[in-house]
């Protein structure tokens, strides 16, 4: 099993690009998610999306939009770079199963520059 | 909305002894989920423990456990014999049930770990 695959790994934008991060998990989750990563500022919430078809706004999603394409795939597009998008993002996937077997499973992470 | 504040930006302490990590958070729900992650250097998020809200018995996972006080919405993290291993970012998480399926995080406690 691949697990969580995010890419690309690294992207440099300039300022007012556009593009996408894409995220594919091979487990049959339900669940997906997306979070920014900044020093000091801890994993937040950009998008989630409990099940295919659903998407729902974190806590930071202003200037993010995403697409639930499939039960596998959960896209992050940025329609116009800003400075303030350079972070680290990373792509989740969770198994809705038993609670015995509640896993939470992460991507290995994209880092954004937006010059 | 859910918050989860982590009150340790960084704390030390000697290898082999114990250290906690603090977490609280802010819900009106009854039944949700407790995580504590941990993040090395090289960006893998790993799950170190969880706890079922709706279990009274504290989680223990090897040489962690947590102090899950619910009234006063307390989830502490205890590292026993610490190794040099341990050394990381540490996340606690919580996670809404009941389909909402929304998961927040802290903002981290960096964990050093002196020879």
């Amino acid at each position: 099993n691949a697990g969580v695959t995010q890419t690309p790994k690294f992207q440099v934008l300039k300022t007012g690009q556009s593009m996408t991060l894409q995220c594919a998990q091979d487990m049959n989750h339900n669940s997906m998610y997306w979070y920014r990563q900044d020093p000091g500022m801890g994993l937040r919430l950009i998008y989630y999306s409990a099940s295919e078809g659903t998407t729902d706004k974190g806590e930071v999603p202003n200037g993010y939009n995403v697409s639930r394409l499939n039960k596998r795939e959960f896209s992050l597009r940025l329609e116009s770079a800003a400075p303030s998008q350079t972070s680290v993002y990373f792509c989740a996937s969770r198994d809705r199963g038993l609670p015995t077997n509640e896993k939470l499973f992460f991507g290995s992470g994209t880092q954004l520059s937006v010059l | 909305a859910q918050t989860v504040t982590q009150s340790q930006p960084e704390m030390s302490v000697q290898e082999a002894e114990t250290v906690t990590l603090s977490c609280t958070y802010d819900t009106s729900e009854s039944d949700y989920y407790l995580f504590w992650y941990k993040q090395p250097p090289s960006r893998q998020m790993i799950l170190v423990i969880r706890q079922e809200a709706y279990k009274q018995q504290n989680a223990t996972e090897n040489r962690f456990s947590v102090n899950f006080q619910k009234a006063a919405k307390s989830f502490s993290l205890k590292i026993s014999d610490s190794q040099l291993g341990d050394a990381a970012m540490y996340f606690c998480a919580y996670l809404t049930q009941g389909g909402s399926e929304k998961l927040v995080f802290g903002k981290g406690t960096k964990l050093t770990v002196n020879p």
